[in-house]
């Protein structure tokens, strides 16, 4: 059961197009992360937003913790075949060890 | 310098077989994940590590999957008597932080299990 929901699904758009990725949840967590993932690879983290309202810029990327620390938005600005991979944002809880709660994942084309 | 490794990178096997899925964490990491990841969806927990002691196997699915870390680094993640549903990709993570309490964690490629 994953508790957190990721909007949209899929998601294909040209290069230099702007678009962004939603992570909703019910709970609240301690920490969000943002990993993205290509084929036959492991998640790689991207960002780690630990405060509510927090806002982490990451070149082109924007990350968002919501105030309530329940959701979180990736907005990518003009957008590359580069980053063409699966978003997946993670929940965690303050269980004294960093057990991850992965969102069910955004899958992003970006066609030149 | 070397990241975390897993293997085989991929196996098939068929229903009812065992199989044994190995993890190689960054040297001096104390802390070991394992992560199930049916295709299409993100990864879930299945159980973690503090050196050897196995301190979290909640999401373990079912008393047919065992993990052990005798020695605190390489760990093996064990399946028995497969079946279909088994089949995903299988992920290992490491972090050097004892507690593993806001550390990054730093995945391996996976292993991709295929259960026919």
């Amino acid at each position: 059961t994953q508790l957190l929901e990721q909007s949209p699904q899929f998601l294909s758009i040209q290069e230099g197009e702007n678009l962004t990725v939603y992570c909703n949840s019910s709970s609240v967590f301690s920490s969000l992360q943002w990993y993205r993932q290509e084929p036959g690879e492991g998640p790689v983290l991207l960002v780690t937003v630990v405060t509510g309202g927090e806002v982490k810029k990451l070149k082109r990327l924007t990350f968002q913790f919501g105030d309530a620390r329940k959701d979180s938005s990736l907005h990518i600005t003009a957008a590359q075949p580069g980053d063409t991979g699966l978003y997946l944002c993670a929940g965690a809880k303050n269980t004294g060890f960093q057990k991850l709660v992965f969102g069910t994942g955004t899958r992003l084309l970006v066609s030149p | 310098g070397a990241g975390v490794s897993q293997s085989p990178r991929y196996k098939v096997a068929k229903r009812g077989q065992d199989v044994a899925l190995r993890c190689d964490p960054i040297s001096g990491h104390v802390s070991l994940f394992w992560y199930q990841q049916a295709l299409g969806q993100g990864p879930e927990f299945l159980t973690y590590f503090q050196n050897e002691a196995q301190l979290d196997k909640s999401g373990l699915p079912s008393d047919r999957f065992f993990a052990e870390r005798p020695e605190g680094s390489v760990s093996t993640l064990k399946i028995q008597r497969t079946q279909q549903e088994d089949s995903a990709v299988y992920l290992c993570a490491s972090s050097l932080d004892r507690q593993g309490d806001r550390e990054t964690q730093y995945f391996g490629p996976g292993t991709r299990l295929l259960v026919l």
